[in-house]
């Protein structure tokens, strides 16, 4: 399993780009990049899903380099609602585990 | 529609005590989880399904006894509940495969007393 290692947490304010990388130096030649976002009292929700370079949806951009060893989640203009605990995925699908998560704290 | 639904909710018991916890998804997957949220956060894995095959048993007291009576279901039974199980139990989904995109139901949170 390809270890992540993230940030325990960050601060932002409103209207700012955050960008949370995480590490994965293990990472192996059939793994995704998979980025969840959880709540408080609610279950993570899928963010998006990377292989490499770069990929942008309607929430979120991910950005992976050439030796896929890290990749950054780029949130861009956080409101107060983007609060939540941000968590990074490596794998190939048959075993994914959940690290400790990035904490976004969004100030006004 | 709820993709991924589990009920009860807010479970509260009594040390001792047998629970069940119900998940059911409607989306197709043939993939169902089962993780456990401590007090601290920590997302833990206990139990993967892949077509009412058990795929991933963590270390998990043998007390926790999940049954999938098929794809769409899998329940999470808990005997002899201890103060130390009290955390917040989520069900999740996934169609199997290299990108395995999962989703995640809003979590049941136990309560032993």
């Amino acid at each position: 399993l390809a270890k992540t290692t993230q940030p325990i947490s960050m601060d932002s304010y409103e209207g700012q780009e955050v960008n949370i990388t995480c590490s994965h130096n293990n990472i192996a030649t059939n793994d995704y990049i998979t980025w969840y976002q959880q709540f408080p009292s609610q279950g993570p929700r899928f963010i998006i899903q990377g292989y490499k370079t770069k990929v942008t949806n309607e929430v979120a951009s991910l950005f992976i380099p050439a030796d896929r060893k890290s990749s950054t989640l780029s949130l861009p203009r956080v409101s107060l609602s983007d609060t939540a605990v941000y968590y990074c995925l490596v794998g190939d699908g048959n075993d994914m585990r959940f690290g400790a998560g990035t904490r976004l704290t969004v100030k006004p | 529609d709820t993709a991924v639904s589990q009920t009860p909710k807010y479970l509260v018991t009594q040390m001792g005590n047998d629970k069940s916890i119900k998940c059911e998804q409607n989306l197709g997957h043939d993939t169902m989880y089962w993780y456990k949220q401590d007090s601290k956060k920590f997302l833990k894995i206990m139990f993967s399904y892949n077509n009412k095959e058990l795929i991933i048993n963590e270390t998990v007291p043998n007390r926790f006894s999940p049954k999938s009576p098929d794809k769409a279901h899998l329940n999470l039974h808990i005997n002899s509940l201890e103060l130390g199980d009290s955390a917040v139990y989520f069900c999740a989904s996934s169609q199997q495969g290299a990108k395995n995109i999962q989703y995640f139901g809003a979590g049941t949170r136990l309560s032993v007393l």
